[in-house]
């Protein structure tokens, strides 16, 4: 039962353009919503997140941008840089739960 | 400094044996856990622990023990290896119990090959 789905395994991005990542969630309760990134033989590591009282956080060159009526979340990176390549985790909570539910991961792959 | 180690980094057995994965974290965090990435790709939740108390248990195998001698170490113990168990584990750490929104800080990942 995937309940943050992220579609796109992969995705390519010319360097200096926008990337978007995608990813649904079904569980209407989830509150709160992360990314996280992941390098090759690196654990994850946070990047960004945000509550569902707001529909868009920004930190820097990361954008988090959520739309609770679709049960969508995307983030955006502006502009794309090498060291973005990279795997990225949506996951999302619940403020009653103590766990946070993992998508698939999308990996970026930025292009010269 | 490393903020959450794991050792080994890579382990390679065979089906049957007993294994374990040992997990330190310096950062002063209260709270630990243990993530499974299976072959799908999926990162789920396993355990967690917050001053050594179980807080998160997910339906693991009872094959699976988690031991916490003190709040900066998480060991995960596998006994009677199968080869589903193959995949690659990740602790990781936070500050608070809430571990959902507090942020959490990932170890490198233990792969483990059951032949």
């Amino acid at each position: 039962d995937q309940q943050v789905k992220q579609n796109s395994p992969s995705l390519s991005v010319q360097e200096g353009r926008i990337s978007i990542l995608n990813c649904d969630y079904t569980n209407s309760m989830f509150d709160y919503f992360l990314w996280y990134k992941k390098y090759p033989a690196e654990g994850p590591t946070f990047l960004i997140s945000i509550s569902s009282i707001k529909d868009k956080n920004e930190d820097g060159r990361f954008t988090v941008f959520l739309n609770k009526s679709a049960k969508h979340l995307s983030l955006h990176i502006v502009p794309s840089q090498p060291g973005d390549s990279a795997v990225y985790f949506c996951a999302a909570t619940m403020n009653r739960d103590d766990k946070i539910i993992f998508g698939k991961g999308t990996r970026l792959h930025i292009l010269p | 400094d490393t903020a959450v180690s794991q050792t080994p980094k890579y382990l390679v057995t065979q089906m049957g044996n007993d294994k374990s994965i040992k997990c330190e974290q310096n950062l002063g965090h209260d709270t630990m856990y243990w993530y499974k990435q299976d072959s799908k790709k999926f990162l789920k939740i396993m355990f967690s622990y917050n001053n050594k108390e179980l807080i998160i248990n997910e339906t693991v195998p009872n094959r699976f023990s988690p031991k916490s001698p003190d709040k900066a170490h998480l060991n995960l113990h596998i006994n009677s290896l199968e080869l589903g168990d193959s995949a690659v584990y990740f602790c990781a750490s936070s500050q608070g119990k809430r571990g959902n929104t507090d942020t959490q800080y990932f170890g490198p990942g233990t792969r483990l090959t059951v032949l």
